[in-house]
C-alpha cells in the first residue's frame, strides 16, 4: 500500500547544480507533506514542509513545490552542496487530521563536488 | 538545540526475548512516536502517544508490543517476545513544540538485531 511514492531511488547531481527529488501521493486526503534528510546512523531530520493551501514553500536553499491536482511534490535545492548528500524522504499527514506520517522509500542524493 | 535521545544506539537479542527500546524526547514536546525502518525499506509508523495513552497505533503493532511513559522524561517500547522479523532501525519522535504536529523530530535510533 505504497500511498507515498518517490519512484527515484537514486539521483547524482553536481556540485553548484540543482536537485530534483520529486514525490507521487494517492490519497487526497493527504494535507500537509514533509521533506526528510537521512545520513546514515542517523534519524530523519526535518527540511521543509508544505500545507495543501499552498503551492510553493521557500527556505534558503530549499523549496517544496507542490501540485494538488497531479498529487505531486518536489524539492529543489539550489545551489546543491556536498554536504546535501544524503537519503531524502518525503512524508505526508492528514487522513482527517491524524498527525500520523507516511513516508515514501527515499531518494539517496549524491553531490558530485 | 534540543533533540531527541535514544538508548541503545545497538541491541542484539535472541528471539523470543524481551527487549525495551528507550528514549528521552525533547522536554516541551507533547506528543511521542515509534517508526521503524527495516533495512531497505521505507520508514513505517507504529504508535503514537499523547496524554499518558495510545492515540495510534499501525497493524505492525500487535500485542508483542506496548509503550508507556514511565516517568516525566521517557518513553520506552517494549517488545514482548521478539520476531526475527522485528528486526529493524527503531526511531522514537516528538513533536508540538509549535503546534504543528506533523513537524516531527527523530532520534538517532536503535538498531535492533533479533537473532
Amino acid at each position: 500500500d505504497q500511498q507515498v511514492k518517490q519512484n527515484s531511488p537514486s539521483l547524482s547531481v553536481q556540485e553548484g547544480r540543482i536537485s530534483i527529488l520529486n514525490c507521487d501521493y494517492t490519497n487526497s486526503m493527504f494535507d500537509y507533506f514533509l521533506w526528510y534528510k537521512k545520513y546514515p546512523a542517523e534519524g530523519p531530520t526535518f527540511l521543509i514542509s508544505i500545507s495543501s493551501i499552498k503551492d510553493k514553500n521557500e527556505d534558503g536553499r530549499f523549496t517544496v513545490f507542490l501540485n494538488k491536482s497531479a498529487k505531486h511534490l518536489s524539492l529543489h535545492i539550489v545551489p546543491s552542496q556536498p554536504g546535501d548528500s544524503a537519503v531524502y524522504f518525503c512524508a505526508a499527514s492528514g487522513l482527517g487530521g491524524n498527525e500520523k506520517l507516511t513516508f515514501g522509500t527515499g531518494t539517496r542524493l549524491t553531490i558530485i563536488p | 538545540e534540543p533533540e531527541v535521545t535514544q538508548t541503545p544506539s545497538h541491541q542484539v537479542t535472541q528471539m523470543g526475548q524481551e527487549v525495551i527500546l528507550r528514549c528521552v524526547p525533547i522536554s516541551n514536546h507533547l506528543y511521542f512516536y515509534w517508526y521503524r525502518q527495516i533495512l531497505g525499506q521505507k520508514v513505517e509508523f507504529l504508535v503514537s502517544f499523547y496524554n499518558n495513552e495510545i492515540s495510534e497505533k499501525s497493524e505492525i503493532f500487535d500485542d508483542q508490543f506496548s509503550v508507556e511513559r514511565p516517568d516525566g522524561s521517557n518513553f520506552t517500547l517494549k517488545i514482548r517476545s521478539t520476531k526475527l522479523e522485528d528486526s529493524a532501525m527503531y526511531f522514537c519522535a516528538s513533536s508540538a513544540e509549535d503546534g504543528r504536529r506533523e513537524k516531527l523530530f527523530f532520534g538517532s535510533g536503535t538498531q535492533l538485531s533479533v537473532l
